[in-house]
């Protein structure tokens, strides 16, 4: 069974700071992982999709990596800013003979002015 | 990317009732939908695929006659709580699958049942 496991769980910055989520899962025959960004009682928003074949995407300050065979990602935030605070799920798909997603907890993050 | 409609974004009602959750795809015909739920501080966990025009698949634990999903059509989906309870309530999504595109999500539920 795919896990998926996201450190820290928490994490408070300052505003301007740069900083990096990881995202771990245990089996390495994915398909595609994709990090989302959940707002309190919201939804989730798609910020980036990794295809198992690609290392890493880029979207304005976000940067995703891939290392598909050691199991982790890593989501890059540059010049964090107030508005960036919200929870980051990382999201696998595939994986132990499974073609769903299967979520980590997230990463509760606060950048405070 | 493809545009989910949930609604409603929050609903209160009460136990041994049932509540009807739509889900709508608005730009993208949806074979599969999927439903998830989430409690508070938790990750979601998938609890049903729906798939347009047969029966939905239940993940395991998921009680079907409790859990009424009905994709009728490729653009919605509806899952109904059936005689809800307070254990019942909580945060409900529906995302669609869009091949290798990914997964776009519903904005959610709120259920309290009371």
């Amino acid at each position: 069974k795919q896990e998926v496991t996201q450190i820290p769980a928490a994490l408070s910055v300052p505003e301007g700071e740069n900083l990096v989520l990881n995202c771990s899962f245990t089996d390495s025959a994915i398909y595609n992982l994709q990090w989302f960004r959940q707002d309190p009682g919201k939804g989730l928003t798609s910020l980036l999709l990794i295809q198992s074949s690609q290392r890493e995407q880029t979207s304005g300050r976000l940067n995703a990596s891939l290392d598909k065979s050691s199991g982790r990602s890593t989501l890059y935030i540059a010049a964090s800013q107030p508005g960036d605070s919200a929870t980051y799920l990382c999201a696998v798909k595939g994986g132990a003979g499974s073609y769903q997603l299967t979520f980590g907890k997230g990463t509760k993050l606060s950048v405070i002015p | 990317g493809a545009v989910v409609s949930q609604h409603p974004s929050w609903v209160i009602c009460k136990s041994g009732t049932s509540v009807k959750i739509e889900c709508r795809s608005l730009d993208f015909q949806a074979t599969t939908m999927f439903w998830y739920r989430q409690f508070p501080k938790q990750s979601l966990m998938l609890m049903a695929t729906s798939n347009e025009g047969s029966k939905a698949t239940y993940e395991q634990g998921v009680e079907k006659d409790k859990f009424l999903i009905n994709h009728a059509s490729l653009t919605l989906s509806t899952l109904t709580v059936t005689s809800a309870h307070p254990e019942d309530s909580s945060f409900y999504i529906c995302s669609v699958a869009r091949g290798d595109s990914g997964y776009t999500f519903g904005s959610g539920t709120r259920l309290t049942v009371v």
